[in-house]
């Protein structure tokens, strides 16, 4: 089965800095993945997924941007942070309908 | 209207006791239903997948009514280790297999 993995596991940015979270797969190839934010209190947002290395589809207008350089890497950016990126930022891994996540990154800008 | 909507609770329940969440979905060309479980500050893990005929799982059990389009969860002789945010999840049918998250129902079971 497949094992993912994200760091930092915490991080606490100033506005206006820059973002990279990382996450990697093990246990599958060529998997799809997918970029979720669960912001306080409330349900998952979906904003990246991708079918392929080098293939992003984003699913709302934001201040992020994905890549996805390797088959089991997949990376969240942000050139410039604002107060409202702030969340827990999730990385999944889908097995055909079903989804597994990982152990997600809390993130909190000030 | 959200497109899978969820009682928030939350819901407290003594051991032992019998509890049954509720989901609502609003596009009744959805393919998949699935429950998830979130305890504090975790990532959400997959309890269960719900199938047209029901489906259960020990003391759990997921049922989907199409026609009225609901999905629910029994959970049946309540331990203080079920306590957790329960999330009905949905394929829509177009969605390239995305997954839409309810919001979630918060269950507290109590000693």
């Amino acid at each position: 089965s497949q094992t993912i993995h994200q760091w930092p596991a915490t991080l606490v940015q100033p506005v206006g800095s820059p973002l990279s979270l990382e996450c990697t797969v093990e246990g599958t190839s060529n998997p799809n993945l997918y970029w979720y934010r669960q912001a306080a209190g409330r349900g998952l947002q979906l904003l990246f997924y991708s079918v392929g290395i080098g293939q992003i589809s984003s699913e709302v207008p934001q201040n992020l941007s994905a890549s996805r350089p390797q088959d089991r890497q997949f990376i969240l950016s942000s050139k410039k942070l604002l107060l409202s990126d702030s969340g827990f930022y999730l990385c999944a891994c889908s097995r055909g309908d079903e989804q597994f996540f990982g152990p997600g990154t809390r993130l909190t800008v000030l | 209207r959200k497109e899978v909507e969820q009682d928030p609770g939350p819901f407290n329940v003594p051991e032992g006791a019998t509890v049954a969440f509720n989901c609502t979905y609003s596009n009744s060309a959805s393919q998949s239903f699935f429950w998830y479980r979130q305890d504090c500050r975790k990532e959400p893990k997959l309890l269960m997948s719900v199938y047209s005929s029901g489906n259960e799982d020990g003391r759990f059990t997921a049922q989907l009514n199409r026609a009225s389009q609901y999905i629910s969860l029994l959970i049946r002789d309540s331990k203080l280790s079920d306590s957790a945010t329960y999330l009905c999840v949905v394929i829509f049918s177009g969605s390239a297999r995305q997954l839409t998250f309810g919001s979630g129902t918060q269950l507290t079971v109590l000693p």
